[in-house]
Parts: structure tokens; C-alpha cells; sequence
């Protein structure tokens, strides 16, 4: 099925360690987004990508990075770890043409990253 | 003070009723989304507007571009209504804002 796909669904850090979540979308979608969510926090955007080879902050970009080096990829790297970035993990795919038709996001099933 | 605003935060409802839930924000737009998560984390996106109103099965939401409100209502509720109901919008310089969400709950 035609979807967000995101790996690792589960992980567990040690503080300073590093790694990279992979978002990987077969929808031929133009914008790409990693989502973080905390409890009683909402979902707050980290970084996301209009375009193969372009990236932009979002509300919480701090402690991360991100590449999208193919149109249908977007990598989350965190380059060391820290107890603040325990969280849930989305990553998010959307057209870049917002018809009516659309219903617009399509997200992936979420990494649960607990760092400790 | 959040771009956007979600009402009620917590809702409890009978099953069968008819339920609304606002949304409202001080941001100008290019669209507008509803997205359900359920207990178990999953995110799906209901419905997309810039203007109008869409009507998906038992879901219909609303946009009122001057006034900056949109409400999602759910007619005949039903317990596997029960989820998270969490308001976007994206700017026209693709900035994007979310509400913390309303937390919806029918009781069978």
C-alpha cells in the first residue's frame, strides 16, 4: 500500500549517542516534514523539506538535522542524544498542489525514541 | 499565545450525538487540515479545506475564511469516534501551526 513508512519504530538512546530516523514516502510527494509530539505538547514541526535537496527549520529545530537527498526520503539525524528528546517521532508527506480533492497530510505510524 | 486554538480540550458525548469541535486561529491561510489520532498513536488526515465545506461519511468540517474559524462536526457518534482531534494550518509562507487538540470520547 501507497504510504509513509518510518524506521525504526522503536529505540532506545543513551545520552550523547547519535542516529538517524529514515522516512521513506512513495506517494511521489513534493513536501516532506518530521513532527515531534509530546504529552500535552501537540504535535510541533522540527524541520521539513518543499523539494529534493532543500530543507527549512520548523518551531523546534535545536539538536537536529535533516537531509533529503532524494525526493522520496527525508532522514532525521540527531547528533547526540538527550532526555529532552524523548518524544514521539512522525514524519509527514503532502502534495505540494493543495486541491479540494485532497485530503493533504498522509503521516507515517510514529518512532517512539526514549533517551536515557 | 497559540496561532491556534482548539475547543473544547476534553469532550465526553453519548453515543449517537451530535458532535462539534471548534477551531480557530490568528494566522492568514492557505489551508486548513483535521487530523484524528487514536490511542495507539496512528495519524490520519480527515479532511484538507481553504474554503467551504467537505463532507466525508459521518464527518463534516467548515471553514469561515473572515472570521478564521473552522468546526468538524460528527453526526450519530459511535465509540470508535473516540481520538484525538488535533487542527492544522499552513501559511502561505509554509508555515505551519498546530492545536494541542481535543481529546473526544463516546460512550456506547
Amino acid at each position: 500500500n501507497a504510504g509513509v513508512t518510518q524506521t525504526p519504530k522503536f529505540r532506545v538512546l543513551k545520552t550523547g549517542q547519535s542516529m538517524t530516523l529514515l522516512c521513506a514516502q512513495d506517494m511521489n510527494h513534493e513536501y516532506m516534514y518530521w513532527y515531534r509530539q509530546d504529552p500535552g505538547m501537540g504535535l510541533r514541526l522540527i524541520h521539513y523539506s518543499v523539494g529534493e535537496g532543500t530543507t527549512a527549520k520548523g518551531e523546534v529545530p535545536d539538536g537536529y538535522n535533516v537531509s533529503r537527498l532524494k525526493k522520496q526520503n527525508f532522514l532525521l539525524g540527531l547528533e547526540s542524544a538527550a532526555p529532552s528528546q524523548t518524544s514521539v517521532y512522525f514524519c509527514a508527506s503532502s502534495p505540494h498542489f493543495i486541491g479540494q480533492g485532497k485530503r493533504g497530510y498522509t503521516f507515517g505510524s510514529g518512532t517512539r525514541l526514549t533517551v536515557v | 499565545k497559540n496561532e491556534v486554538e482548539q475547543s473544547p480540550q476534553n469532550l465526553t458525548a453519548q453515543e449517537g450525538e451530535f458532535i462539534t469541535i471548534n477551531c480557530s486561529y490568528s494566522v492568514g491561510i492557505s489551508a486548513l487540515h483535521w487530523l484524528q489520532q487514536h490511542p495507539g498513536g496512528g495519524i490520519v488526515s480527515l479532511f484538507m479545506l481553504s474554503s467551504g465545506k467537505k463532507k466525508h461519511g459521518r464527518l463534516i468540517a467548515t471553514i469561515n475564511i473572515q472570521e478564521k474559524h473552522s468546526s468538524l462536526h460528527i453526526t450519530a457518534s459511535h465509540p470508535r469516534d473516540s481520538a484525538v482531534y488535533i487542527c492544522a494550518v499552513r501559511s502561505p509562507g509554509n508555515q505551519f501551526y498546530f492545536g494541542t487538540g481535543t481529546s473526544l470520547t463516546v460512550i456506547p
